[in-house]
């Protein structure tokens, strides 16, 4: 039973243009919702995280949107870069965990050509 | 000067056997967890554990066990590998409400 779905398992973009990373979820259990990445043979690295009671936060070149209603949020990244290319994962933190305690998704690999 | 330290990097070894991941981190955190991400690439919470409490996913065999000697250290330990263990094992780190750090994985392979 999938509770955060990445139903794109991969992206390909032009260097330049935005990205957009898409997560579903199954129910409303998730306080926090926090988008990793991860480049091969390394661990996930923190990217950036939405609190389930705002709608948008942004940091440098990355946004994340949560729609509550469509239980639905995406992770922009503008403008692309090479170095972007890696994995996606979006997670969600159940009510009263801790910061590590994540629920992910499957991952979206994203490619950013040149 | 790595925050999250996992040993180690690949291991490979027989059914039955019994193994160790060791885990370290120097980022002071409370709270050490193991994740599993399987064939199908799912990362999954095994165990969280903080000085006070240790929290199992109730989907975890108990071949399994994690460790702590002290604050800094998490290990886990494997008895009786089975062919189905085989996956990355990532360790992570977190203050109380912080953001989780991963160490760089281990890739279990059993044969």
């Amino acid at each position: 039973d999938q509770q955060v779905k990445q139903n794109s398992p991969s992206l390909s973009v032009q260097e330049g243009r935005i990205s957009i990373l898409n997560c579903d979820y199954t129910n409303s259990m998730f306080d926090y919702f926090l988008w990793y990445k991860k480049y091969p043979a390394e661990g996930p690295t923190f990217l950036i995280s939405i609190s389930s009671i705002k709608d948008k936060n942004e940091d440098g070149r990355f946004t994340v949107f949560l729609n509550k209603s469509a239980k639905h949020l995406s992770l922009h990244i503008v403008p692309s870069q090479p170095g972007d290319s890696a994995v996606y994962f979006c997670a969600g933190r159940p009510y009263g965990g801790s910061q590590g305690n994540l629920i992910f998704g499957k991952g979206t690999k994203l490619s950013v050509k040149p | 000067d790595t925050a999250v330290s996992q040993t180690p990097k690949y291991l490979v070894t027989q059914m039955g056997n019994d193994k160790s991941i060791k885990c370290e981190q120097n980022l002071g955190h409370d709270t050490m967890y193991w994740y599993k991400q399987d064939s199908k690439k799912f990362l999954k919470i095994m165990f969280s554990y903080n000085n006070k409490e240790l929290i199992i996913n109730e989907t975890v065999p108990n071949r399994f066990s994690p460790k702590s000697p002290d604050k800094a250290h998490l290990n886990l330990h494997i008895n009786s590998l089975e062919l189905g263990d085989s996956a990355v094992y990532f360790c992570a780190s977190s203050q109380d409400r912080g953001k989780a750090f991963f160490g760089q994985g281990t890739r279990l392979t059993v044969v």
